[in-house]
């Protein structure tokens, strides 16, 4: 069975500091996907990024960054000088949908509550 | 282009009522699913539907059941509602079923059972 534990429950930075948000994930497939969300006070979930379990290489999108390590099960989301409008509920979440269909239902952890002060 | 859309944005009900609730995917995406979301906890997969099947289900009693129409929209029914039931409930649409399908969720319906 497939399982994403965000240990981190709520996280209060000021504003321009760094924050890393953690994410554990198991799995018995070889091939999955991983995935994060954002979710501001509106509730809507807004996609972030997705990586394949092929792919290690981390990856920057402008203040966001991503550390995916398979050795340790972990998918570690950093915001580099962090702002105000960062402040909303992040999950993380896993996929084993392989790629000739059958459903790729996601399974996602409990998610983190950043707020970012000034 | 307009994202997932979902209706009502909000509902209330009382024990032991049904309750429907609708979606409408992103353009160009054929499968949706829908999800719960309990206060303060991560969305909890409830069902996917894709060519008008249901494909995939989690763990969630037959109270639950859905559907999905030719133009891809879709609906989740739930009966007998009790207290436990009060919830977000969060459609996601993608363009197919497979794992490098990324899920785009609408703004979700938030139902409340007295």
């Amino acid at each position: 069975a497939q399982k994403v534990t965000q240990a981190q429950t709520e996280i209060s930075v000021v504003e321009k500091e760094d924050v890393t948000l953690d994410c554990v994930y198991e799995t018995r497939d070889t091939t999955y996907y991983l995935f994060w969300y954002k979710q501001p006070p509106s509730g809507e979930l807004v996609f972030l990024i997705r990586r394949n379990s092929f792919d290690e290489q981390n990856e920057i999108s402008g203040r966001y960054s991503w550390n995916f390590q398979k050795s340790t099960s972990s998918f570690n989301f950093t915001i580099t000088a962090s702002q105000v409008v960062d402040s909303a509920v992040y999950f993380c979440a896993l996929s084993e949908g392989g790629l000739t269909g059958g459903g790729n239902k996601l399974t996602f952890g409990t998610g983190t509550q950043l707020k970012v002060e000034l | 282009d307009a994202g997932v859309t979902q209706s009502p944005t909000h509902l209330i009900k009382t024990r032991g009522q049904q309750v429907t609730l609708r979606c409408s995917p992103k353009s160009g995406h054929d499968t949706v699913s829908w999800y719960q979301q309990a206060l303060g906890q991560g969305p909890q997969f409830i069902f996917q539907y894709y060519e008008e099947e249901e494909r995939q289900r989690g763990n969630f009693p037959d109270r639950f059941s859905g559907h999905q129409f030719p133009n891809y929209s879709s609906e989740l029914n739930v009966n007998a509602l009790w207290l436990g039931d009060s919830a977000l409930y969060l459609c996601a649409s993608s363009p197919g079923g497979r794992g490098t399908d990324t899920q785009y969720f609408g703004p979700g319906t938030r139902l409340t059972v007295l």
